[in-house]
């Protein structure tokens, strides 16, 4: 069965270093999106992106922050000067269609020291 | 504004028993979707079930049901002949009119030997 994969399972960083996230969503999906999940608190949305720009965006989704799809399978999320408070996890998802079901990824856990 | 409300934080069965997570939700939309997913302590995401707004005939995927109540916007989640496995915390979902999903703050399930 095809699924959403993320690599790193899990990256520590510095505050102040970009970090970059990889999603490889399911090929044959055409809407990508990013999620963040703070220890202990719901999943938030973060973006989605559609036809190589994105859609929607979340007010969490700042300056800081940018997706690409560099070529047609990776997606990824970058955050550019990172903060303690981008310790989180982050979910990648793809769907088929808009408002279709949106599968998940293992998920990066981020931690800013 | 879309919402999801889970009302209970927290619960414990033991193995074997049946369980019934409640889940609300308000939306202005007619046509929408509503998911349960599944976060084990590996901290993945993972699909359990959806179910079609349109549609009312309540979904089922094995040991899981929904109770899917439109009139009172509840969708509460069945788990039959609960498992060991089953221990996870359990976001009831939806996506609003633009496509990212709101989560509930999610139930913690414990189910006990």
């Amino acid at each position: 069965e095809p699924e959403v994969t993320q690599t790193p399972s899990h990256q520590v960083t510095q505050m102040g270093q970009e970090v970059i996230l990889r999603c490889v969503p399911i090929s044959n999906h055409l809407y990508f999106y990013w999620y963040r999940q703070i220890l202990g608190q719901k999943v938030e949305f973060l973006v989605s992106f559609y036809n190589n720009e994105i859609s929607e965006k979340s007010e969490i989704f700042d300056d800081q922050f940018s997706v690409e799809r560099p070529d047609g399978s990776n997606f990824t999320l970058k955050i550019r000067s990172t903060k303690l408070e981008d310790s989180a996890m982050y979910f990648c998802a793809s769907s088929g269609g808009y408002t279709d079901t949106q599968y998940f990824g293992p998920g990066t856990r981020l931690t800013v020291l | 504004a879309q919402t999801v409300t889970q009302s209970q934080p927290e619960m414990s069965v033991q193995e074997a028993e049946t369980v019934t997570l409640s889940c609300t939700y308000d939306t202005s939309e007619n046509n929408y979707y509503l998911f349960w997913y599944k976060q084990p302590p590996s901290r993945q995401m993972i699909l359990v079930i959806r179910q079609e707004a349109y549609k009312q005939q309540n979904a089922t995927e094995n040991r899981f049901s929904v109770n899917f109540q439109k009139a009172a916007k509840s969708f509460s989640l069945k788990i039959s002949d609960s498992q060991l496995g089953d221990t996870a915390m359990y976001f009831c979902a939806s996506p609003n009119r633009d496509d990212k999903i709101i989560f509930g703050k999610g139930t913690r399930l414990h189910i006990l030997p």
